[in-house]
């Protein structure tokens, strides 16, 4: 099992703030993905990197995967209400490729 | 878009009762299937990766003969919680892949189980 770290756990802020949300590892990762989750359905992916050092943007969203393929980050610009959920990163590893979930943090946007 | 469907999306039983669910991919040929079990507020966990036609390969702590795992045809894999009792009660997640390691997983919406 790889693990995974995110900070914060857990994260409640007001409507048009702006956040971070780290996901650390001493592991290396072929790849690393962003998750939301809405309670009681499975996850929906938001984006997967690939390279050390890229940089992906989608809307407000922006992703970041570390030069040593360890840790990641995703920075939210003016969060809305419907931001609202569990974000998770999972990273590539082992022979088939598994998907090992960090630890989540859960964000509540007030509106 | 690829659609993977899990069955029953929620089931509530006595102590002792083996439970059975269902992970079937809809519009793509899974080779690998993954398993997720996941507590109240907490992060998904890898039970266990199973390819089409073998034996599934279980994460460290994951006892097989309690959770056993079918993936006998390449659109369908099955969960089993044998005898379970209330400490099984939990959040299961399916995942589903196709051809090469690199392909994207298709996760299923869960199927939330408790054990009375």
């Amino acid at each position: 099992t790889q693990l995974l770290e995110q900070s914060p756990q857990f994260l409640s802020i007001q409507e048009g703030e702006n956040l971070t949300v780290y996901c650390n590892s001493s592991s290396v990762f072929s790849s690393l993905q962003w998750y939301r989750q809405e309670p009681g359905e499975g996850p929906v992916l938001l984006v997967t990197v690939v390279t050390g050092g890229e940089v992906k943007k989608l809307k407000r969203l922006t992703f970041q995967f570390g030069d040593a393929r360890k840790d990641s980050s995703l920075h939210i610009t003016a969060a809305q209400p419907g931001d609202t959920g569990l974000y998770l990163c999972a990273g590539a590893s082992g022979p088939g490729n598994q998907f090992y979930f960090g630890t989540g943090t859960s964000l509540t946007v007030i509106p | 878009g690829a659609v993977v469907s899990q069955h029953p999306s929620r089931v509530i039983c006595k102590s002792g009762t083996s439970v059975k669910i269902e992970c079937r991919s809809l519009d793509f040929q899974a080779t690998t299937m993954f398993w997720y079990r996941q507590f109240p507020k907490q992060s998904l966990m890898l039970m266990a990766t199973s390819n089409e036609g073998s034996k599934a390969t279980y994460e460290q702590g994951v006892e097989k003969d309690k959770f056993l795992i079918n993936h006998a045809s390449l659109t369908l894999s099955t969960l089993t919680v044998t005898s379970a009792h209330p400490e099984d009660s939990s959040f299961y997640i399916c995942s589903a892949r196709s051809g090469t390691v690199n392909q994207p997983q298709h996760f299923g919406d869960g199927t939330r189980l408790s054990i009375l």
